[in-house]
């Protein structure tokens, strides 16, 4: 069994450019939630995708956006990149049939920062 | 809005010393209930969880969580901690058949060896 993968590692961005961080869901999983997780915080909410469409959205504004595809790998792109976006951003993936579909595995994330 | 509340963001405790954190959180309907770990250098792992039934759940390395309805609580024990125990651990709830889990904001467990 695959775990949850995530790409890249570490990035390092400036102020105003646009950033796509990749996921690859654990094998037989089909829904995706990002979040975000800044420094001494949990992680917060960012959105969900199940079958390719957003399933719902935490409180984010519009540059933060998704995609799901047909193998139910990931994207998150954030435009227009704020000082604030530097966190760690960790995408989970579960099986959204199942009973126990709450139950998510997280990804090692992808470190952000922007100067 | 729901919201969780982990009442001690750091903890310090010797070896075989007896642990229990404590989560709180405001919703009023049904919900699923998690607590996560984070070891150093490492991602996160479900340490265990609670769906329904019996409101006594055990999970790996020897953790066990009580969910207390009338409370809203979901607190974290272990009788014996061990120095690799040492970890940020996280309380999470979602309601049932939501898609938003909200996280509380961390315990870091220290143990002294």
């Amino acid at each position: 069994e695959t775990g949850v993968t995530q790409s890249p590692t570490h990035l390092i961005k400036t102020r105003g450019q646009q950033v796509t961080l990749r996921c690859s869901s654990q094998s037989g999983h089909n829904t995706v939630s990002w979040y975000q997780q800044a420094l001494g915080q949990g992680p917060q909410f960012i959105f969900q995708y199940y079958r390719e469409e957003e399933n719902g959205r935490g409180n984010f504004p519009p540059r933060f956006s998704g995609l799901q595809f047909p193998n139910y790998s990931s994207e998150l792109n954030v435009n227009a990149l704020e000082l604030d976006d530097s966190a760690l951003y960790l995408c989970a993936s579960s099986q959204h049939d199942s009973i126990s579909y709450n139950e998510q595995f997280f990804g090692p994330g992808t470190r952000l920062t922007v100067l | 809005a729901q919201s969780v509340s982990q009442h001690n963001h750091h903890v310090i405790l010797s070896e075989a010393a007896s642990l229990e954190l404590g989560c709180n959180y405001s919703y009023g309907g049904t919900v699923n209930l998690f607590w996560y770990v984070q070891y150093p250098g490492q991602h996160l792992q479900l340490l265990l969880k609670y769906f329904s039934g019996d409101p006594l759940v055990k999970g790996i390395k020897g953790f066990e969580a009580e969910f207390i309805k009338s409370k809203f609580s979901f607190n974290l024990r272990k009788p014996s901690v061990q120095w690799s125990d040492t970890a940020e651990y996280f309380c999470a709830v979602i309601n049932t058949g939501g898609f938003k889990t909200i996280f509380g904001a961390g315990t870091r467990l220290f143990v002294k060896a």
